[in-house]
């Protein structure tokens, strides 16, 4: 039973277009993570959370934006999206620093 | 940029065989080493958070290793099974960002 729920599963849109990736845990963790993937790559962290109204850049430059308006929701805003931005997106939470992750089961995102 | 390092990149196995892989990290500011496993179409799942030089951790048939002073992990895994064919991945946390920097996994195939 996942207790950290990604929408949707598979995204397939055009250039230029506007997409948010949700993001929702029931945990009532206070930190939540956003990690970009491609293909036998490692995940890299381009967004994370530390609790409400808190949002900080990751390692990897990211053209995307997150919001943290409630402790359980943690969306990944797109403005304008490029094939560059074709990608596996994961969200993570975790109870604490150096707690392990629970993660959500991804958005595979192709940008045509 | 932190460097995590984990090989075999992939390994084929026959179910019965027992296998090992190896995460390398930083030696120095070291507060946490994690391991997950990663079934396709699923979400990564914990298996440890080692915290300690030496620590020693089991899970059923899996079991991994801790060397902070030389920056290395062992996963062991007793008589695969087919259901263990996964991506395992580690992840170093360091005591400055406490934020885990993933290597890029390595790929488990357990033949029947």
């Amino acid at each position: 039973e996942a207790d950290i729920y990604q929408t949707p599963r598979y995204l397939v849109i055009g250039t230029g277009k506007k997409i948010t990736l949700e993001c929702s845990q029931t945990m009532g963790h206070d930190k939540m993570y956003w990690y970009q993937q491609d293909p036998g790559m490692e995940l890299h962290l381009i967004h994370y959370s530390y609790g409400v109204n808190s949002t900080e850049k990751g390692d990897l430059s990211s053209e995307s934006t997150v919001s943290r308006i409630r402790t359980e929701h943690f969306p990944l805003t797109l403005e304008s999206a490029r094939p560059s931005h074709t990608s596996q997106y994961l969200c993570a939470s975790s109870e604490s620093q150096g707690y392990g992750y629970t993660f959500g089961s991804g958005t595979r995102l192709t940008v045509v | 940029i932190l460097n995590v390092e984990q090989s075999p990149q992939s390994l084929h196995v026959q179910e019965g065989d027992s296998t090992n892989f190896t995460c390398s990290f930083p030696s120095s500011n070291f507060y946490a080493l994690h391991w997950y496993r990663w079934e396709t179409a699923k979400s990564p799942e914990a298996l440890f958070v080692m915290t300690l030089n030496g620590d020693e951790k089991k899970k059923g048939r899996i079991s991994a290793t801790l060397n902070t002073k030389e920056g290395y992990s062992y996963l062991y895994i007793k008589g695969s099974q087919p259901e263990d064919s996964a991506t395992y991945l580690c992840a170093f946390v360091s005591g400055g960002s406490y934020i885990p920097t993933f290597g890029r996994g390595t790929s488990l195939i357990v033949h029947p």
